[in-house]
């Protein structure tokens, strides 16, 4: 069965990195992109881009350039985010999520990863 | 970007009623709109896609229509499980966009 497993919790200091990880299974790795959602607490659901599974190639949101760096790993099949440079308001779940084409819904996510930043 | 709009925000609901929640979109994103239920403390699952097919597991009860800029989502039968919040996001154009979501009360 398709399943996404992002990596546990963080609590991280100001300024500093955190890196999330989600592990595909019981598909296909590279015939799906991978899409990252950010829902800060409270509120909705923000996409923040999507990464070609096939190429590597990075697309990222107005608002998610310069901080934030979509990888993969396609030998565990796994996509990573990674956020520099902390702060308060990036305190929020992030989900990763498949679509199989350019004009696809998500239709698998992973079960999320809460980042708290604070001091 | 498109900008895409829920109303209600909130409805309280009794069991087995029938909901009707609505999505707009700001400009035309044709059929590809995709309906997420997300319950408290879980991730998004997919409920509906192409605006009207139901995807795989979801019950009978949900069923979607529209196309263009209107779109609508109708549970026929409201259960006691069905409590959460349903989001409208639009897959037509870059970059992908949400509404703010209707939560179901009951």
């Amino acid at each position: 069965q398709v399943q996404l497993v992002q990596s546990g919790s963080e609590l991280k200091k100001p300024g500093a990195s955190v890196k999330v990880s989600c592990k595909a299974s019981g598909y296909t790795f590279k015939s799906y992109a991978m899409n990252w959602v950010r829902q800060a607490p409270g509120q909705g659901l923000e996409w923040m881009g999507w990464i070609n599974t096939n190429t590597g190639t990075p697309t990222y949101a107005q608002g998610f350039t310069g901080q934030f760096v979509f990888s993969l790993d396609t030998s565990v099949s796994t996509s990573y985010l990674q956020i520099s440079s902390l702060k308060a308001e990036d305190t929020a779940v992030y989900y990763c999520a498949r679509a199989s084409g350019p004009k696809r819904a998500f239709d698998f996510w992973g079960q999320g990863t809460m980042v708290t930043v604070s001091s | 970007e498109v900008v895409v709009t829920q109303s209600p925000a909130t409805l309280s609901v009794s069991p087995g009623e029938r909901v009707t929640f609505s999505c707009r979109a700001s400009e035309t994103v044709n059929s590809n709109l995709a309906w997420y239920q997300q319950k408290l403390g879980q991730a998004p699952r997919l409920l509906m896609y192409g605006a009207s097919t139901r995807a795989a597991g979801i019950p009978a009860r949900f069923s979607g229509s529209g196309s263009g800029t209107e779109f609508t989502l109708t549970i026929s039968s409201l259960q006691s499980e069905d409590s959460a919040v349903y989001y409208c996001q639009q897959y037509n154009d870059w970059p992908r966009t949400f509404g703010q979501g209707t939560k179901v009360e009951i």
